[in-house]
């Protein structure tokens, strides 16, 4: 059985960093072809890709936010680590992980967690 | 890179059929997309994935009651005998090697 959690503040100042983690379990990151992507929504609005980290260790952003983004695996947690720096209001929105892989569709989804940006 | 285009809203009658739309951008129309559902207040769903064959492969969670079906650049999810659980956000996605794109989504309403 397939499972993702995501986990993190619910709650962060302007300028700060935000530290998002995902633990799965059902899979392994390592078999050839899988990914664990990021994705999130802002209240109200539609699904915005931000990162993907594969089986391969290679780590693909958003164009638009590169520039913040950091995403790292840790395979002995079946965890994966999104980082954003200079969090923003606009940044308020639910965070999803989900499994992927390179010929496939996200086909499983965590529940979400709310972050909120506000001083 | 692909772009995805929804319409925004579609609404149709308890017990009756809707056909929702997603549409490839100019010389993406080979892509294969998946259809995710999202109920209000939830996560998003896998739903399926569909070729431009119109093939399609359901997710184990997606009811009988749905299906796909391509045309040219269009990608299709049919939805019979609608019933109140439908009434949720439908998104649709594809992806390369080192992306994922999400159309705009489409609202629809179960009357």
């Amino acid at each position: 059985q397939v499972t993702l959690r995501e986990s993190g503040p619910a709650l962060v100042k302007p300028t700060q960093t935000l530290t998002l983690t995902c633990t799965f379990s059902g899979f392994s990151l390592t078999t050839s072809g899988m990914c664990v992507n990021w994705i999130r929504q802002p209240p109200g609005k539609a699904l915005e890709w931000l990162a993907l980290i594969d089986w391969d260790d290679d780590k693909y952003y958003s164009t638009s936010l590169r520039t913040r983004l950091t995403i790292s695996r840790d395979t002995s947690k079946n965890q994966v680590v999104l980082i954003m720096t200079n969090m923003d209001p606009v940044d308020t929105a639910t965070y999803y992980c989900a499994r992927g892989s390179s010929v496939t569709a996200l086909d499983y989804w965590g529940q979400g967690t709310l972050v909120t940006v506000s001083s | 890179q692909p772009v995805l285009t929804q319409s925004s809203s579609a609404s149709a009658s308890l017990g009756s059929s809707v056909k929702l739309t997603c549409t490839l951008s100019s010389g993406h129309s080979y892509y294969i997309i998946a259809w995710h559902q999202q109920q209000p207040g939830r996560a998003p769903r896998y739903l399926m994935m569909l070729e431009d064959s119109g093939t399609y492969n359901k997710g184990s969670g997606a009811p009988d009651r749905f299906s796909g079906s391509s045309s040219g650049a269009d990608r299709y999810l049919t939805i019979s005998n609608l019933q109140s659980e439908d009434e949720a956000d439908y998104y649709c996605e594809t992806w390369d090697s080192n992306t994922r794109v999400f159309g705009g989504g489409t609202k629809l309403t179960v009357l």
